[in-house]
């Protein structure tokens, strides 16, 4: 059973530029879930993709967006960085019937 | 709004102390409750979840309804659970999960 992966694990961008942040889903999960880690707080929850399609939502901009693949990978694009986009981000994917979250490593995103 | 509160940034214990983890929610509905924890240098993982009402790694966490908690326990810590644990609450509905801030134990030798 493979894991959760994420890909870059690191990333230096300039602000007004854009992002893509791929994640792997562990092995025969179809749900998968992306978080924003601040320094020093909790994940927030960004939006979550079921079938290739995002069926759920918390409180960030349009401008935050993403892709569920048939395979269910995912991607997150971020438009038109912000310096406070600075985080680590968190992919987490699990089986839509159950509730518990499987996470990758994460990927540190930097905005200068 | 769905909110969790760890009220403890840092708490620090010597091996072999009780030790509790504070967690309290405000959740419309009948949240899972859950506790991540991050071991340095590791990805987040569950520990437990109120559900299971298990015991993993000596921990336990008893949800409280009443006084909308679900503290983290541990009557004799070991210097290897130090890392930083998350409380987290999520529906059944979507996978969001709402996680409090995060609280760092150190057990000291």
């Amino acid at each position: 059973e493979t894991g959760v992966t994420q890909s870059p694990t690191h990333l230096i961008k300039t602000r007004g530029q854009q992002v893509t942040l791929r994640c792997s889903s562990q092995s025969g999960h179809n749900t998968v879930s992306w978080y924003q880690q601040a320094l020093g707080q909790g994940p927030q929850f960004i939006f979550q993709y079921y079938r290739e399609e995002e069926n759920g939502r918390g409180n960030f901009p349009p401008r935050f967006s993403g892709l569920q693949f048939p395979n269910y990978s995912s991607e997150l694009n971020v438009n038109a960085l912000e310096l406070d986009d600075s985080a680590l981000y968190l992919c987490a994917s699990r089986l839509i019937e159950g509730t518990e979250a499987f996470f990758g490593q994460g990927t540190r995103l930097t905005v200068v | 709004a769905q909110r969790v509160t760890q009220p403890e940034k840092l708490l620090s214990v010597f091996k072999g102390a009780p030790v509790e983890l504070k967690c309290n929610y405000s959740y419309s509905g009948s949240p899972e409750l859950f506790w991540y924890v991050q071991y340095s240098r590791q990805r987040l993982q569950l520990l437990l979840r109120h559900i299971s009402r298990e015991s993993i790694k000596g921990f336990t966490a008893d949800l409280n309804k009443g006084e909308t908690s679900f503290h983290l326990k541990k009557p004799f810590a070991q210097e290897e659970d130090s890392a930083m644990y998350y409380c987290g609450a999520g529906g059944t509905s979507y996978g969001k999960l709402t996680f409090g801030q995060g609280t760092i134990l150190t057990v000291h030798p």
